[in-house]
């Protein structure tokens, strides 16, 4: 099975910063790598597919890079709406799995 | 708009039974791969089926594998999730997902409410 490692598992940033998440993959899972958003109580969304496509309708100040074992989340300046927790997720081969995640809190 | 909205979810006894349903509109649902994915109170998420467009490929995890069945009716456009031997481990909340044409080297686009399953004597 293909692990994947979220870090840091937890940031306090303010609006206005600059936050990257990473994502390390235990094994090359090429470009399948995908991030979702999930605020308290809500439901998962998809911000960016295929390691930095941008899902429609999500704002540019997302994006997303890397391959193979190293991904990174980028949000280029931090909105009060951005305040949740990130997942990322490989969908290379089965088990198709999650990272454990990455709260982003207000300082 | 897709719409995925998860029914079943309920208090079950360790060792019971349960069976859960999604059912799906604004989309071909017929044309599309499904999943289910749970989350575990403050937990993060956890893939746990998969079944293709056509119901002839179904995958699953390890850890629900032998005891949880993934199913669809495409006539409906509804998924199932029938899940057996439940133990404790198994209280979540359960989405239904649906991928992207596929799931495999795609993603997970739209996700339903999810319905809560709590597995406790």
């Amino acid at each position: 099975d293909i692990q994947l490692t979220q870090s840091p598992s937890f940031l306090s940033a303010s609006v206005g910063d600059r936050v990257t998440i990473s994502c390390r993959a235990s094994q090359g899972v090429s470009s399948y790598l995908a991030w979702y958003q999930q605020k308290p109580g809500k439901v998962p969304r998809v911000l960016i597919y295929s390691a930095s496509t941008l899902q429609s309708g999500v704002p540019s100040r997302f994006s997303g890079s890397g391959s193979g074992t190293e991904f990174t989340l980028t949000i280029s300046s931090l909105q009060p709406e951005d305040f949740a927790t990130y997942y990322c997720q490989q969908l290379n081969s089965y088990p198709l799995t999650f990272g454990g995640g990455t709260k982003v809190e207000i300082k | 708009e897709v719409l995925l909205l998860e029914s079943g979810g309920d208090l079950v006894q360790p060792g019971g039974s349960l069976r859960l349903s999604c059912a799906a509109s604004g989309f071909t649902f017929s044309g599309n791969a499904m999943s289910w994915v749970r989350q575990a109170p403050g937990k993060g998420l956890e893939w746990v089926s998969s079944i293709s467009n056509n119901a002839f490929t179904t995958l699953y995890a390890d850890s629900v594998k032998g005891r949880f069945t993934i199913s669809r009716d495409n006539s409906e456009n509804t998924l199932y999730l029938q899940m057996d031997g439940l133990t404790a481990d198994d209280t979540a909340v359960y989405y239904c997902a649906k991928c992207n044409t596929y799931c495999q080297y795609r993603w997970f686009d739209s996700w339903g409410q999810g319905t809560l399953v709590t597995v406790s004597s």
